[in-house]
């Protein structure tokens, strides 16, 4: 399956952290992409590849890998944070882009 | 810094054909180091990769739109355009278009037009 899976919403106490997941079978494979995308807004990417920031992308953003799982991991999130997260990453042919569903990130 | 700008009707009529052009400006669409790409997202929805061109022409699609998409490049006027033909309700959509940047093991959507909502309606 080249689907990718994401949990729709969680939550996270302004400071704390919070991990978001990305489930699909072309993660053992290939690598995923975070972008961020807060209403009325084009998305923005957070992290691509292995762990890489684009400039201006604050630290508090971070990506890991295990097995067929992508991770998304704020660290101290604030009030800026709180958006739609999407995981992109290419299919089983490496030729087309999958994309999770969302997740929905609510600082409280 | 590179800016991209869709451009095109708001409103389609079903069954017809919905054209968007994407105007780069800031850099050059003939660069080997990027490809071009168009992404959806319908009202309250997800994000939908619909596909992408290279500067010389070579197109990918999403195996669910292939049948109905095109995707061409224009170099001489620094645009590309998308084309998705026999539209339905289900077509109404903010569309974005993307520098899609295609390393071996990730794709990255690095820059990103500010979106165009499409409605299709009688």
């Amino acid at each position: 399956s080249s689907d990718l899976t994401q949990d729709p919403a969680v939550s996270v106490a302004l400071g704390q952290t919070v991990t978001i997941t990305c489930q699909g079978d072309s993660l053992r494979t290939y690598y995923a992409t975070w972008s961020q995308q807060k209403p009325g807004q084009a998305p923005k990417v957070v992290i691509s590849g292995n762990n890489n920031r684009p400039p201006g992308i604050s630290d508090r953003f971070s990506g890991s890998y295990s097995r067929n799982t992508a991770s998304l991991t704020i660290t101290g999130a604030q009030a800026e944070d709180e958006a739609d997260y999407y995981c992109n990453a290419p299919d089983s042919s490496g030729d087309h882009v999958v994309f999770g569903g969302g997740t929905k990130v609510t600082v409280l | 810094q590179m800016h991209l700008q869709e451009s095109g009707p708001r409103l389609v009529k079903p069954s017809e054909t919905l054209s968007l052009t994407c105007s780069v400006s800031g850099g050059s669409i003939s660069s080997s180091n990027y490809f071009w790409g168009w992404i959806r997202q319908s009202p309250g929805k997800g994000l939908e990769w619909i596909g992408t061109v290279y500067y010389v022409g070579d197109t990918y699609y999403s195996p669910s739109l292939r049948s109905r998409v095109a995707i061409s490049v224009d170099t001489s006027r620094n645009q590309f355009s998308l084309k998705l033909s026999s539209v339905t309700a289900a077509d109404t959509a903010f569309y974005y278009c993307v520098r899609h940047g295609r390393a071996a093991l990730y794709h990255v959507f690095d820059i990103w037009g500010p979106g165009t909502m499409v409605t299709v309606s009688p």
